[in-house]
């Protein structure tokens, strides 16, 4: 199976300032079909997750453009470009190209 | 706009079976494909089975397969996960999601629905 690994699995920010969460693959998520189906996801307090990117970089439909994603291969990074109260949670990345489809342990999102 | 309701969550005790449901509306259910992804109280996400829009490709985590069955009724709009032998380790709030984007066997969980808890205790 392919291990994800998170870093940094805590981050305490300041209010308008930007994060970054950091996402490793123990292989390649490079499918056969040339795409990589690398996905983070938000999960704020008592609520379900919701996807915010998948493919690496494309937003899911109604996430604010100042989350972003990018990476390749099996290095990958979340950023939110200016932090906002809403965005107090735990992230994960999960990896869809090969079964069993696997998540990152987590990284909470809390502010200063 | 889309919405999934999870059903049949209950206490059950270790061994016996529980099915659930999730029902679906707002899209057309027959062009994605549909996972269960659960989550331990207190932990994080396990991706537990996708099924694709014609239930021709269904994978699962090694954790559950042989125990628990993914399938779906299109034309009642709802996937459902058959869990047998359950065990203690079972126990999480389990929920349904719409892939984001494909028929097949999935590009990403999209759209989520609230959950429903299973409990597995004697």
């Amino acid at each position: 199976d392919i291990v994800m690994t998170q870093t940094p699995l805590s981050s305490p920010v300041t209010l308008g300032q930007p994060a970054s969460i950091s996402c490793r693959s123990s292989q390649s998520l490079v499918h056969s079909d040339g795409n990589t189906y690398l996905s983070w996801l938000q999960q704020r307090p008592g609520q379900p997750p919701r996807l915010l990117i998948y493919k690496i970089s494309d937003r899911f439909s109604g996430v604010p453009d100042r989350f972003s994603g990018s990476g390749a291969g099996t290095d990958f990074t979340l950023k939110i470009s200016r932090v906002e109260a809403e965005d107090v949670g735990v992230y994960y990345c999960m990896q869809v190209t090969q079964t069993p489809y696997t998540f990152g342990q987590g990284t909470m999102l809390e502010i200063k | 706009q889309v919405h999934l309701v999870e059903s049949g969550g209950a206490v059950v005790q270790p061994g016996r079976s529980l099915r659930l449901s999730c029902a679906a509306s707002g899209f057309t259910f027959s062009d994605f494909a549909m996972h269960w992804v659960r989550q331990p109280p207190g932990k994080g996400l396990e991706w537990v089975a996708v099924t694709s829009y014609d239930e021709k490709k269904k994978y699962y985590a090694d954790s559950v397969k042989g125990r628990f069955t993914i399938s779906r009724d299109n034309s009642k709009n709802t996937v459902y996960l058959q869990m047998n032998s359950l065990r203690a380790e079972d126990t999480a709030v389990y929920y349904c999601a719409r892939d984001c984007c494909s028929r097949q066997a999935g590009w990403s969980p999209g759209n989520w629905g609230q959950g429903t808890l299973v409990t597995v205790s004697s």
